[in-house]
């Protein structure tokens, strides 16, 4: 079975640009999570999807968006990007809420 | 008070010790509770999930107390291959779908 896997690996982009990062779940979980880890902190969440529908957002600025297609793939897209944004992001899938999720490798973004 | 509490370690033990790490949540309403292992730059890799009656999986063994709000995990016989961060994770209040993390506690395992 595979598993969660995002796309791209690595991302440079330079202060105001724009980044998209891509997730696809693992077959059957309709729940996809995104989740920033700047280095030397914790996984700080930032979005939920389920179902097609955002769930739930964490504690980020409006440039912090997304949407999930109807295969349950996702998309998060960064606006405006600033230095601070330079971060691992991971996505994780969920088969329900509250069950375990499993991440992907993530995509580190630099921002230069 | 931070949500997810963990002493960050780094704990340092020779091949074949028993290691144990402690964690603390602050919300009592939390439902699910799991233990990821995450290595350095990788992502979080699940471990196992944490039941009230305690659970084991070969040498990890999980315990929960809720009335403490209190989760532990032990690690039996270490191996190198256990070098890698642990991280406390508790669900976020109902319907939120987020996981909260601890900082994680750091093993290293020394030959």
């Amino acid at each position: 079975e595979a598993g969660v896997t995002q796309s791209p690996t690595h991302l440079i982009k330079t202060r105001g640009q724009q980044a998209t990062l891509r997730c696809s779940p693992i077959s059957g979980h309709t729940s996809v999570y995104w989740y920033q880890q700047a280095l030397g902190l914790g996984l700080q969440f930032l979005l939920w999807y389920d179902e097609g529908e955002e769930r739930n957002r964490g504690n980020f600025p409006p440039r912090f968006s997304g949407r999930q297609f109807p295969n349950y793939s996702s998309e998060l897209n960064v606006n405006a990007l600033e230095l601070e944004d330079s971060a691992l992001y991971l996505c994780a899938s969920s088969y329900r809420r509250n069950q375990p999720q499993h991440f992907g490798d993530g995509t580190r973004l630099s921002i230069l | 008070r931070k949500e997810v509490e963990q002493d960050p370690g780094p704990f340092n033990v020779p091949e074949g010790a028993t290691v144990a790490f402690n964690c603390t949540y602050s919300n009592s309403a939390s439902q699910s509770f799991f233990w990821y292992r995450q290595d350095c730059r990788k992502e979080p890799k699940l471990l196992m999930s944490v039941y009230s009656s305690g659970n084991e999986d070969g040498r990890f063994t999980a315990q929960l107390n809720r009335a403490s709000q209190y989760i532990s995990l032990l690690i039996r016989d270490s191996k190198l291959s256990d070098s890698a961060t642990y991280l406390c994770v508790v669900n976020g209040p109902s319907n939120t779908g987020k996981l909260i993390f601890g900082q994680g506690t750091t093993l290293q395992v020394k030959p």
